[in-house]
């Protein structure tokens, strides 16, 4: 267990609609990342948050979004979903500095499936 | 930003034998490379990293070597067991621009050790 929380792990919806991944960092982490990892595919950065700050964006469509809260949760929101986003999303937090030798630790992710 | 280029994409080799993932960079100003061992359904977990200031580092049957000149590394693991069956991806994480302390990934290297 790499302390890193993330719920739903599961989630199925339609084309569309709109969703929200949650993720609870390891205690003490200041640093959240987002994963996109479709089937057969390498792990896509999206973005990262650090202590509430946007730091750096991947690959992030504009329909998608995200944010980190002051408890340092983030939450990732997917909007007008289509076929093409079912995916394993994961989250992975680091306690260092952006910059800073960072070990990241990955959640269990997510597996969105839009039908 | 940092390009991660990674081969092979499939490796299978007999229990016993050894294995030896390799992996290419761009960007001459990254200085951490971890190894993620991600089992299928499950998230990547990390198994052994380098930083840039020493060129090989061994934990039991996994070792990771550095070329900081030619900007490239590897994975390798000896007496391989059928568990080590897997996907293994290699980072490197960025320095420069908007997107410091982010990993960049490559595509991954599936690993099926027969027994």
């Amino acid at each position: 267990d790499s302390g890193v929380t993330q719920t739903p792990k599961h989630l199925i919806t339609a084309t569309g609609q709109r969703v929200t991944l949650r993720c609870s960092p390891r205690s003490g982490d200041l640093s959240v990342y987002w994963y996109q990892q479709s089937l057969d595919q390498g792990l896509q950065f999206l973005i990262h948050y650090y202590n509430g700050e946007e730091r750096a964006k991947g690959n992030i469509l504009e329909r998608f979004s995200a944010q980190q809260f002051p408890d340092l949760h983030s939450e990732l929101n997917l909007s007008s979903l289509e076929l093409g986003d079912s995916a394993l999303y994961f989250c992975a937090s680091s306690g260092a500095l952006a910059g800073g030798l960072n070990e990241q630790f990955f959640g269990p992710g997510t597996r969105l499936t839009v039908l | 930003g940092e390009n991660v280029e990674q081969h092979p994409s499939t490796l299978s080799v007999q229990e016993g034998d050894s294995a030896v993932i390799k992996c290419t960079y761009s960007d001459s100003a990254s200085n951490y490379f971890p190894w993620y061992k991600q089992e299928l359904g499950k998230r990547p977990q990390l198994i052994i990293d380098i930083r840039s200031n020493v060129g090989e580092k061994k934990d039991q049957r996994i070792a990771v070597t550095l070329n900081k000149t030619a900007k490239h590394f590897s994975l390798h693991i000896t007496e391989t067991q059928p568990e080590d069956s897997a996907v293994y991806f290699c980072a490197a994480k960025e320095e420069r621009g908007g997107s410091q302390g982010n990993l960049i990934f490559g595509k991954g290297t599936k690993l099926s050790v027969k027994p």
